[in-house]
């Protein structure tokens, strides 16, 4: 979606490497959301960041899966030892401009374990 | 915990029919959004309904939301093959960093 930039947009990956998605927000959306979205499913939260407080992690899996911002720019979330469950569209989203309409999402990362 | 389930999870229907689209949540919210996600694509946003009562409308899409029966409705008026889409209701937690919690999504099929 405008405003929300996401790369990889796909990523093959073996089972056990590591893998860093990233997320590239326009600057000002001091909110940022790392979403999971497994095939046929709902999204399912993950972590969350705002401004310069402590991220809300408790969405998080498991210890293998860590993400990272700086201030209001890029985040990156990090996979260590990726498992075949992990295989899922990774989403990042920030809330809109405009309080009042939502939340803004990128195109996501499609992530393959093999 | 706050849940969300939306029914029904795939639906067919065909042009020019009407149907609704029904999203329970379990616990109070301040706010419930409807999201369209095409096939291999990201969400885009459609409705964000902050009210008990609040109503909605976007072309042939109509989102109304009853906060004291925790249910929100999107209703499809004489549909159109353009909208076969998969639809999502979330709705953010009150003691959450705005987090959504998400429905599973409706699939909808609507054939020519």
């Amino acid at each position: 979606g405008a405003g929300v930039s996401q790369s990889p947009s796909n990523k093959v990956t073996e089972k056990g490497k590591d893998v860093e998605l990233r997320c590239d927000p326009i600057s000002g959306h001091t909110a940022l959301y790392w979403y999971r979205q497994r095939l046929g499913q709902g999204l399912e939260f993950l972590i969350y960041f705002q401004g310069n407080s402590a991220p809300d992690k408790s969405g998080l899996p498991s210890d293998r899966f860590s993400a990272e911002r700086t201030g209001e720019s890029v985040s990156t979330l990090t996979i260590q030892r990726t498992q075949q469950e992990d295989s899922a569209v990774y989403l990042c989203a920030v809330m809109s401009r405009g309080f009042w309409d939502g939340y803004t999402f990128g195109s996501g990362t499609r992530l393959t374990v093999v | 915990e706050l849940k969300v389930e939306q029914n029904p999870l795939f639906l067919s229907m065909q042009e020019g029919k009407n149907y609704t689209i029904y999203c329970n949540y379990s616990t109070t919210s301040d706010r419930l959004y409807w999201y369209r996600q095409d096939p291999g694509k990201s969400l885009e946003s459609l409705f964000v309904l902050l009210s008990n009562g609040a109503v909605k409308q976007e072309g042939r899409l109509m989102a109304s939301l009853d906060t004291k029966a925790r249910l929100s409705t999107l209703h499809i008026t004489a549909a159109v093959h353009d909208l076969s889409a998969t639809y999502f209701c979330a709705v953010e937690g009150l003691d959450s960093n705005y987090q959504l919690i998400w429905g599973a999504g409706t699939k909808l099929i609507i054939k020519p």
